[in-house]
């Protein structure tokens, strides 16, 4: 159980383009879900925290406009990278932990996309 | 001083070695404590999750935790190839709450 999808896995695309990235719990709801950005060896740096009906939260340093993040059901948050350049290039991953439990749940990690900026 | 503090190695053991790795954290409030497996080009993995102090096995695999230091393990016993992966500790206040991750450890295990 506790299943997170990540799509796509992979994209290339030109500079100036905008990518979207979907982060889905196959298997349990989740009020609130998580996005994060790895840079090669080195360990997940949180963007923000999306919460299901409402804005998002966004960490010191992350652009609110380039990062656009909508968490509109239980089961589906998606980030867009707007204007993509090169420097956004990255492994974006999320995470996600089942809502409405008794205790709390562990997040539970999409595979990652990884994202290239020609 | 970093909330969570992770020897990043690498670490190289023999294949059916015992591995021991640990992280040390500063913010008390921190109650349920993770250990993640990520593989090159993979999201984290879940291994092993831990409320507040104590022991839990699962399998080859032993978390401790011990809030009075501060500090927690995972154990693998008899350690494969397939165990080869950076190992990050992570740890949070509860489950909607952000996760504060270690640097994580890259472990190979040698046949």
């Amino acid at each position: 159980g506790a299943v997170v999808s990540q799509h796509p896995s992979r994209v290339i695309c030109k500079s100036g383009t905008s990518v979207k990235i979907e982060c889905r719990s196959l298997d349990f709801q989740a009020t609130t879900m998580f996005w994060y950005r790895q840079f090669p060896k080195q360990s997940l740096m949180l963007m923000a925290t999306s919460n299901e009906g409402s804005k998002a939260t966004y960490e010191q340093g992350v652009e609110k406009d380039k990062f656009l993040i909508n968490h509109a059901s239980l089961t589906l948050s998606t980030l867009t990278v707007t204007s993509a350049h090169p420097e956004d290039s990255s492994f974006y991953i999320c995470s996600a932990s089942p809502a409405g439990r008794s205790e709390d749940q562990p997040q539970h990690f999409g595979d990652g996309t990884r994202l290239s900026i020609l | 001083q970093k909330e969570v503090e992770q020897d990043p190695g690498p670490l190289s053991v023999p294949e059916g070695a015992i591995v021991s790795l640990n992280c040390t954290y500063s913010n008390s409030a921190f109650q349920y404590f993770m250990w993640y497996r990520q593989y090159s080009r993979k999201g984290p993995e879940l291994l092993m999750y831990t409320y507040s102090s104590g022991n839990k096995e699962d399998g080859r695999f032993t978390a401790q935790v011990d809030k009075s230091s501060k500090y927690i393990s995972l154990f693998i016993r008899d350690s494969q190839p397939s165990d080869s992966a950076t190992y990050l500790c992570a740890m949070t206040r509860g489950s909607n709450y952000k996760l504060t991750f270690g640097k994580g450890t890259l472990l190979t295990v040698n046949p």
